[in-house]
């Protein structure tokens, strides 16, 4: 069973605040990934990690910024949270042994509401 | 614009029956694909794959077929049980080592008892 968790669960939190949301796994994974969902639409990557001091943008362009300064751990910053950033935030972790073809293990995610 | 379709947000089985999900792509460099199941409040978790140098993978209950000349797959699942009741997602990638995953919008499959 996959070790992954990410906090909170859901948030809601007025326009202007910093928040972080928090990922981290157990399971020792190099590649780490934060996708974006929007209700009944697709995952988009907005950051992905190969692992400690490696990140990169991902597909979709998001405000938010990440850090991997050790190998479980992978939050996700916005500096000034806007209406625009609610959605839900997906973070996973993969081997890192086939690139995207690996099986990518999720947390349960981060409903984030911002009024 | 969308490079994985599933054109049916939602599909309802009798339990017992044949379930059967679809996914489009329009991508002709994407060579491998992948199925991740997603129940409410949980993160996705994966399914099932199929390599572009196949047409069929099996694993228990659930089969996916490749058409690549008509670039769709689909997604069996017999029998379906009330269990299976989630939303499914369709995921590509492309050879190159490339990390991202291009997902569909998911079909929500319900299965009566």
């Amino acid at each position: 069973e996959a070790d992954i968790y990410q906090t909170p669960r859901y948030l809601v939190i007025g326009t202007g605040k910093k928040i972080t949301l928090e990922c981290s796994q157990t399971m020792g994974h190099d590649k780490m990934y934060w996708y974006q969902q929007d209700p009944g639409m697709e995952l988009h990557l907005i950051h992905y990690s190969y692992g400690v001091n490696s990140t990169e943008k991902g597909d979709l362009s998001s405000e938010s910024t990440v850090s991997r300064i050790r190998t479980e751990h992978f939050p996700l910053t916005l500096e000034s949270a806007r209406p625009s950033h609610t959605s839900q935030y997906l973070c996973a972790s993969s081997p890192g042994l086939a690139g995207a073809r690996d099986t990518q293990y999720f947390g349960p995610g981060t409903r984030l509401t911002v009024l | 614009d969308q490079q994985v379709k599933q054109n049916s947000p939602s599909l309802s089985v009798q339990e017992g029956r044949i379930s059967i999900l679809n996914c489009d792509y329009t991508n002709s460099m994407f060579d491998y694909f992948l199925w991740y199941k997603k129940y409410p409040a949980e993160g996705p978790t994966f399914l099932i794959s199929i390599s572009s140098i196949k047409d069929k993978n099996e694993d228990g209950r659930f089969t996916v077929f490749l058409n690549k000349s008509a670039k769709h797959l689909s997604l069996h699942i017999v029998p379906s049980q009330p269990g299976d009741s989630a939303v499914y997602f369709c995921a590509a990638t492309m050879q190159g080592g490339s990390e991202k995953l291009v997902f569909g919008k998911g079909t929500k499959l319900t299965v009566n008892p």
